[in-house]
């Protein structure tokens, strides 16, 4: 079945450092969904990609979608310690429609160190 | 924005009883709305679809019985986990996604401890 993948699992950063995280999914996605969960709290919505290519930046936060469609990033400038949580990709699952079920991959755990 | 409200936030109860879950989407109606299990550190496992005014669909491994899902209406779907044990303890989330919002909005997660 599909598959996305997330990696690295965990990141520890010095505050000030930037930080990546990366995401593949095993079939071609339709488009792809960033959520960020704070430590005790709920997954929140932050962007979704839909083009081959794309790059959408919010702030400090800059989001790729690959021109295959099959992985994407997220990348934070000069992390703060606000940006602590979980970072999730998803996708839509394989034969999903628009407001169906997502894939998420297995998420990546930050932490900022001031 | 787009607001779900799950409640309770967090519920004690002793092995063998039930316990319900209430997930309501306050500004938009959701034809679908979907159940996660989260495990500490872990990623969100989806365990069924809701669907207004039908079946839900559960995901391979989930059993139903155990796990009863109601979608009433347009805003309100409910999970309720039956003759809880304490390996049910978990922390369940609800999500939904309509025709007027961006993404899918969470729920604020219910932490359920069964003792």
């Amino acid at each position: 079945g599909q598959q996305v993948m997330q990696i690295p699992q965990y990141q520890h950063v010095q505050e000030g450092e930037d930080f990546t995280t990366y995401c593949n999914s095993s079939t071609t996605l339709s488009n792809i969904q960033w959520y960020k969960q704070r430590p005790g709290g709920h997954p929140v919505f932050l962007i979704q990609l839909v083009k081959s290519g794309e790059v959408k930046k919010q702030k400090r936060l800059t989001f790729q979608f690959g021109e295959a469609k099959k992985n994407s990033s997220l990348h934070i400038t000069a992390t703060q310690t606000t940006d602590v949580g979980t970072y999730f990709c998803a996708g839509p699952s394989a034969g999903g429609t628009s407001y169906g079920k997502l894939t998420f991959g297995q998420g990546t755990i930050l932490t900022v160190h001031p | 924005g787009a607001v779900v409200s799950q409640h309770p936030s967090r519920v004690i109860c002793k092995s063998g009883t039930s316990v319900k879950i209430e997930c309501r989407s306050l500004d938009f109606q959701a034809t679908t709305m979907f159940w996660y299990r989260q495990f500490p550190k872990k990623s969100l496992m989806l365990m069924a679809t809701s669907n207004e005014g039908s079946k839900a669909t559960y995901e391979q491994g989930v059993e139903k019985d155990k796990f009863l899902i109601n979608h009433a209406s347009l805003t309100l779907s409910t999970l309720t986990v039956t003759s809880a044990h304490p390996e049910d303890s978990s922390f369940y989330i609800c999500s939904a996604a309509g025709q007027s919002t961006y993404g899918y909005t969470f729920g604020s997660g219910t932490r359920l401890t069964v003792v």
